[in-house]
């Protein structure tokens, strides 16, 4: 089955405690991306990537890195989270192309931090 | 700089009756149109798309969408609501190049009524 899988679904950290959320895909996609929702604002762009070891920032970087050294992952790390990094995330990938390509999102991962 | 303004918070309509949810987006290029819903503790699924061709689309669970260039918007129309459709629903807009790079709007989330 196609898919775009997070983990974890859920966690609750400390302010100032490095985490690293996984994302990985099964479909062979080149881009990979990573949002967070957050009420009333809808999903802003974290990070994206068109390729392994090609990534660039969205909107809302601060406080984010990404890798991509392989096609299928790619995860999201916070170094020091803090209490307004308390989101929903999700990954998103997809083949490039014109016209017919849409993103497939994973499950979200709903992060908190105290 | 690209956005999507989607002007209703909420909304709420009675089992059976008509619904239409409002897009209205800002893009300096040819657009590619999205309608998602997100369910309670789901991730993003895709209701429908927009390119090119025919301006009015069909999706998934009879849920319809009329892009109007002229109007710069992309409403998301269904002649009879369902009790399984209370959900988040999201407009976005990207590049017709890369379905990854999605702008959202704020979403407007949908509560029907017995």
């Amino acid at each position: 089955e196609a898919q775009v899988t997070q983990n974890p679904r859920y966690l609750i950290t400390v302010t100032g405690k490095k985490l690293t959320v996984t994302c990985s895909q099964n479909m062979n996609h080149e881009y990979m991306s990573w949002y967070r929702q957050d009420p009333g604002l809808g999903l802003r762009q974290i990070y994206y990537s068109m390729n392994v070891e090609v990534t660039d920032k969205g909107d809302v970087p601060e406080g984010y890195k990404v890798s991509r050294k392989e096609k299928r992952n790619f995860p999201l790390i916070l170094e020091s989270p803090s209490p307004n990094q308390t989101s929903l995330y999700f990954c998103a990938s997809s083949r490039p192309g014109t016209g017919n390509t849409e993103a497939f999102f994973g499950q979200g991962t709903r992060l908190t931090v105290v | 700089a690209q956005s999507v303004t989607q002007p209703d918070i909420h909304i709420t309509v009675s089992e059976g009756a008509s619904l239409e949810l409002r897009c209205n987006y800002s893009y300096g290029a040819t657009p590619y149109l999205f309608w998602y819903v997100q369910s309670p503790g789901q991730g993003l699924q895709l209701l429908l798309k927009y390119f090119s061709g025919d301006t009015l689309v069909q999706g998934i669970k009879g849920f319809e969408a009329e892009f109007k260039r002229s109007q710069s918007s992309f409403n998301l129309r269904k002649p009879s609501v369902h009790w399984s459709d209370a959900a988040e629903y999201f407009c976005a807009v990207g590049p017709i190049n890369a379905g990854n790079m999605l702008t959202f709007g704020g979403g407007t989330r949908l509560m029907v009524k017995p």
